[in-house]
């Protein structure tokens, strides 16, 4: 059970170029999240979904885009890359509504030259 | 807006006790704890609920006042292993069906021998 595999690891993009990060779940879960945490800041959160074919935008939505076409998987798209994008990214997972903790993936580290 | 976490870090020796606490200005529905080795993802410690409080592990334990919104998380007798960043993360009642969760920004524990 490999629980959230996100992909890649690592990654160095140079501005103005376009990737996107993979997020794939095997637990069957219904909500799933795409958080950056820089420096003395936290995890703020970017998008969500709370199911297959929904997404919504979180704290700090600008310069992404997001899609979950299939349950099991939530894409983080970059169409621009910027140095303030220079980040680590972390996908979670969690079962539904109420369902107890985040279930986290191993997280993208991110630099943009 | 974003929880505020006290201390920023803190210093222990081994079996000292510790407490973090988590301030919100806004009302709660839940609150999470995570906890963060240095280049891994958050791991879930606890959630807390409104209307309830619920203790995840034996030496790690956790209270929540939803007046004075406000969580705090306590760490007795402090291993090697407590070492690492603590993180709050916290949902308002016009939330609680996304699971989404603002995160503060972070308490640093080491746990010296």
């Amino acid at each position: 059970n490999a629980g959230v595999t996100q992909t890649p690891k690592f990654r160095v993009l140079k501005t103005g170029q376009s990737m996107t990060l993979l997020c794939a779940q095997d637990m069957n879960h219904e909500y799933m999240y795409w958080y950056r945490q820089d420096p003395g800041m936290g995890l703020r959160l970017i998008h969500y979904s709370v199911g297959e074919g929904t997404t919504a935008k979180g704290e700090v939505p600008d310069g992404y885009n997001v899609s979950r076409l299939k349950k099991q998987n939530f894409l983080l798209g970059l169409e621009s890359a910027a140095p303030s994008q220079t980040s680590v990214y972390f996908c979670a997972s969690l079962p539904g509504q109420g369902a107890g903790g985040y279930t986290f993936g191993s997280g993208t580290r991110l630099t943009v030259v | 807006q974003q929880p505020v976490q006290s201390p920023q870090a803190v210093i222990l020796r081994e079996g000292e006790d510790a407490v973090i606490n988590c301030s919100s200005s806004k009302a709660l529905y839940s609150v999470h704890w995570y906890r963060q080795k240095h280049g891994e993802a958050p791991v879930f410690l606890m959630i807390l609920l409104k209307g309830g409080e619920q203790k995840g592990h034996e030496k790690i334990s956790a209270s929540f006042n939803e007046k004075k919104q406000q969580s705090s998380l306590y760490l007795t007798a402090s291993q090697l292993s407590y070492s690492g960043t603590y993180f709050c993360g916290t949902s308002s009642p016009g939330s609680s069906n996304t699971g989404k969760l603002i995160f503060g920004q972070g308490t640093t524990l080491q746990v010296k021998p």
